[in-house]
């Protein structure tokens, strides 16, 4: 069954904590991708990246990082969680290119108190 | 410029109703574009998509979608809703460097 799984689901964290968001997939795709999602405003690429230790910026990458050390899981890291951060962050795979279908988790909701 | 134009952030349609969504794009190339939908409290799934050969591509669930170049467009119709269609509707450009441009989504709401 092709998976993509984010841990946890939902997470509560004060502003200035570390926050690590997991993401796994089960279909070894090359591909793989991080977003947030704000009412109103679709989805907003963080990252992406393109293999093991192959990532890139997306649209509004400041205050997060990433790494892919090996290619099924992708984290998601913020260094002193701010409260703009509070939002759903999706993760996202997809095989060798965004013109194929991108397979996505079922979101992380994070807030930041 | 790249980017997805979704004019509608809310329709309400009658069940049994026909529907279209709008999407209108704009990208240099050939557009890749797909649909895809979000029901609630859940991830995103793929519709359908587009990336060349005939304008209408069929997705799941009845749903179908026109690829107009003249028009920048690829409107998502389904000719009868049902409840279980409520959801927000994305559609998407597929940009370069394997980046998708996202637009702001449509919710669709059934009207019993």
């Amino acid at each position: 069954d092709m998976k993509v799984t984010q841990m946890p689901r939902y997470l509560i964290k004060r502003m200035g904590e570390n926050v690590l968001l997991e993401c796994g997939q089960d279909m070894s795709h090359e591909t793989m991708y991080w977003y947030r999602q704000d009412p109103g405003l679709g989805l907003q690429l963080i990252y992406i990246s393109y293999d093991v230790d192959s990532n890139s910026e997306g649209d509004i990458p400041k205050g997060y990082r990433v790494s892919r050390k090996k290619r099924e899981h992708f984290s998601l890291i913020l260094d002193s969680a701010k409260t703009n951060q509070t939002s759903v962050y999706f993760c996202a795979s997809s095989p060798d290119n965004a013109n194929t279908e991108v397979f996505f988790g079922k979101g992380t909701r994070l807030t930041v108190v | 410029a790249q980017s997805v134009t979704q004019p509608d952030a809310r329709v309400t349609v009658s069940e049994g109703a026909s529907l279209q969504l709008r999407c209108k794009y704009s990208y240099s190339g050939t557009p890749y574009l797909f649909w895809y939908v979000q029901y609630p409290r859940q991830g995103l799934q793929l519709l359908l998509k587009y990336y060349s050969g005939d304008p209408v591509v069929q997705g799941v669930n009845g749903f179908e979608a026109e690829f107009s170049k003249s028009n920048s467009s690829f409107h998502l119709r389904k000719a009868s809703v049902h409840w279980s269609d409520s959801a927000v509707y994305f559609c998407v450009l597929s940009g370069s460097n394997y980046q998708l441009i996202w637009g702001s989504g449509t919710k669709l709401i059934i009207k019993p």
